[in-house]
């Protein structure tokens, strides 16, 4: 069974449009979090939560924000895509922050 | 904030050699070093991790080392297998709010 699950797979939009992620788990974790890969494989923080409260929000543009309706799910809404939204978004969760994480399959973002 | 550098970004070694990759981390707060691996096309996958109240850990042919009072730590591969190819990332307990990832080694096992 799939511990951290996201969806969809892959996403192809046009520049400007508004577009979501989801992110699912069934471990029963407190923290969830967001991540961005770009081409270079560089992981960068986006967002995490804590018990549905944000607890840290990187230098991240308010183009996107996390909303979690409960604590086993956690969602990225992007609004007003641009090219350099392109990567691949990863979903994690984790017990408590320094465990250990585990990371969804990835949500391949390409904006044209 | 919490600064973690990798060394180095790439790795190529002989089937049967060993692997080592080093990182330094910023902040002396941190306590937790987990290292990740991430194959082609799936999100990373813990591999091994290891605490500040110990130096050293082994789990089969993976082990890693802290020098807490130099803030590095060093992820060690011996016998490396063809399967043992993948993206490899270090990181490191920031603020007791998140985790920083150094920027990945991309090793090679040549058969």
């Amino acid at each position: 069974d799939t511990a951290v699950s996201q969806t969809p797979k892959y996403l192809v939009t046009q520049m400007g449009n508004d577009k979501s992620i989801k992110c699912e788990q069934n471990l029963g974790h407190d923290t969830m979090y967001w991540y961005k890969q770009d081409s270079k494989k560089f992981l960068k923080i986006m967002f995490s939560y804590n018990n549905k409260e944000l607890i840290i929000n990187e230098t991240v543009p308010n183009r996107f924000s996390p909303k979690s309706p409960d604590k086993a799910h956690l969602n990225l809404h992007i609004n007003s895509l641009e090219l350099g939204d392109s990567a691949v978004y990863f979903c994690a969760s984790s017990q408590k922050v320094a465990n250990e994480q585990f990371f969804g399959p990835g949500t391949r973002l390409t904006v044209l | 904030g919490e600064n973690v550098e990798q060394h180095p970004s790439t790795l190529s070694v002989q089937e049967g050699d060993s692997a080592v990759i080093k990182c330094t981390y910023s902040d002396s707060a941190s306590n937790y070093f987990p290292w990740y691996k991430q194959e082609l096309g799936k999100g990373p996958q813990l591999i091994i991790d290891i605490r500040s109240n110990v130096g050293e850990k082994k789990d089969q042919r993976i082990a890693v080392t802290l020098n807490k009072t130099a803030k590095h730590f060093s992820l060690h591969i011996t016998e490396t297998q063809p399967e043992d190819s993948a993206v490899y990332f270090c990181a490191a307990d920031h603020n007791n709010n998140d985790m920083r990832f150094g920027a990945g080694t991309r090793l090679t096992v040549k058969p």
